[in-house]
């Protein structure tokens, strides 16, 4: 129940496309979701987060989308570029800790 | 400020050896985390510290496993007679209140143990 599913495991877009990565959870406790990129060698970094009362967030180029009923949510990322090209992760979290998805490899292509 | 540091960035120990990895975060912030990441997956929570006091170890995978942050600022995960299983990057992270919002990561410590 403390699982977070992530998916695809890793994706290749084209510059200029839409990357769309997917989360699902159980834990209904879980009310806070973030995302965090993380290039190799790196600590991952916060891009976006959303609670479960709102619907859709967007900053710039980086959307979520949440689904409550259905328990998932997942990041859009408009106009990919080149330097998008890192591993993402969803995160789930109920206030101790967070609960990390297994990563999304993402390659943006020029 | 300053963002979220770790030292050593980098160490190998020999198998049974003791290693003390070190967290410094990020001036004021309140909670403080460590988590462990293996190669090509996510981070797994270890330790969980509100100020100087840890509320949360539930994460720490044995007995070997051992974290303190004594004045409530830096913090030390040690790993006494380090195991090839304990191969991993070792991630701090830090937010300002006391729950897990907003956490901020280090660069983390890459283990080898050999």
């Amino acid at each position: 129940q403390q699982q977070v599913k992530q998916s695809p495991q890793s994706l290749i877009v084209q510059k200029g496309g839409i990357s769309i990565i997917n989360c699902a959870y159980e834990n209904t406790a879980f009310d806070y979701f973030p995302w965090y990129q993380q290039f190799p060698g790196k600590g991952p970094a916060l891009l976006i987060a959303i609670r479960p009362d709102v619907s859709e967030k967007k900053e710039g180029r980086f959307t979520i989308s949440f689904n409550k009923s259905a328990k998932q949510f997942s990041l859009h990322i408009m106009d990919s570029q080149p330097g998008d090209s890192a591993t993402y992760f969803c995160a789930a979290d109920y206030g101790q800790n967070f609960v990390f998805g297994p990563g999304t490899r993402l390659s943006v292509l020029p | 400020g300053a963002g979220v540091s770790q030292s050593p960035r980098y160490k190998v120990a020999k198998r049974g050896q003791d290693v003390a990895l070190r967290c410094d975060p990020i001036s004021g912030h309140v909670s403080l985390f460590w988590y462990q990441q293996a190669l090509g997956q996510g981070p797994e929570f270890l330790t969980y510290f509100q100020n100087e006091a840890q509320l949360d170890k539930s994460g720490l995978p044995s007995d070997r496993f051992f974290a303190e942050r004594p004045e409530g600022s830096v913090s030390t995960l040690k790993i006494q007679r380090t195991q090839q299983e304990d191969s991993a990057v070792y991630l701090c992270a830090s937010s300002h209140g006391v729950r897990s919002y907003e956490q901020y990561f280090g660069p983390g410590t890459r283990l080898t143990v050999t």
